[in-house]
């Protein structure tokens, strides 16, 4: 089985512009969550999708925002970036149900924000 | 979510077992532990979970007491490819959390030559 994919795996945009991640899940799983990873902070979380519908949300500002579609591929985007927005930006994916279900990440995008 | 407790830091040699223990005294009922592995820069690999007793598979053993208060990622013959951080997770199935892990600092295992 194909593991989660993410695309692009580097992006380099300026301050003010905006960006949009795409993630595909593992075949057949219907969550998606997406975090962020900085040295400072860590892995924090930002949402999850789950049938399309985000379930979940983390404690970002609402330049944070993202999408599922019915193949259960997602995008987050980031408005009117920031520098501190650079960071490693991670998509997860999980069945979303079930008992012991859990979660496998793909490689991650290296945003650079100058 | 139960709050996780593992050293910083850990050093090792190649060909030597390593264990990990990670210490979760708020485990809840039904609440797993579960291990990532992380690369720099890459995203966390999924290594091992478990509820109660023994758990092995092709990478790792975790061992988890009756009390369940701790858990023990157990890794034979590490190699150099090991040098990486490890995280202890604890918490009640992913999709009773909203999708949501919370990743503490993790274990920087070294392993040296």
């Amino acid at each position: 089985k194909a593991g989660v994919t993410q695309t692009p795996r580097y992006l380099i945009k300026t301050r003010g512009q905006q960006v949009t991640l795409s993630c595909s899940p593992i075949s057949g799983h219907r969550s998606v969550s997406w975090y962020q990873q900085t040295p400072g902070q860590g892995l924090q979380f930002l949402f999850e999708y789950f049938s399309e519908t985000q379930r979940n949300k983390g404690n970002f500002p609402g330049r944070f925002s993202g999408r599922q579609f019915s193949n259960s591929r997602s995008e987050m985007n980031v408005s009117t970036l920031e520098l501190g927005d650079s960071a490693l930006y991670l998509c997860a994916s999980s069945l979303g149900q079930g008992a012991g279900d859990t979660q496998y990440f793909g490689p991650g995008t290296r945003l650079t924000v100058l | 979510l139960a709050k996780t407790t593992q050293p910083i830091s850990m050093d090792s040699y190649e060909g030597q077992e390593v264990n990990i223990t990670c210490s979760h005294n708020n485990i809840a009922t039904n609440d797993y532990i579960t291990w990532y592995q992380q690369f720099p820069s890459q995203g966390p690999r999924f290594i091992i979970q478990g509820y109660k007793t023994k758990v092995t598979n092709e990478v790792a053993s975790l061992f988890i007491p009756a009390d369940r208060k701790s858990s023990t990622l157990s890794l034979p013959r590490v190699s150099l490819s090991d040098t990486a951080v490890y995280y202890c997770l604890v918490g009640a199935p992913i999709y009773n959390q909203g999708g949501k892990l919370i990743f503490g600092q993790g274990t920087e295992l070294s392993v040296k030559p």
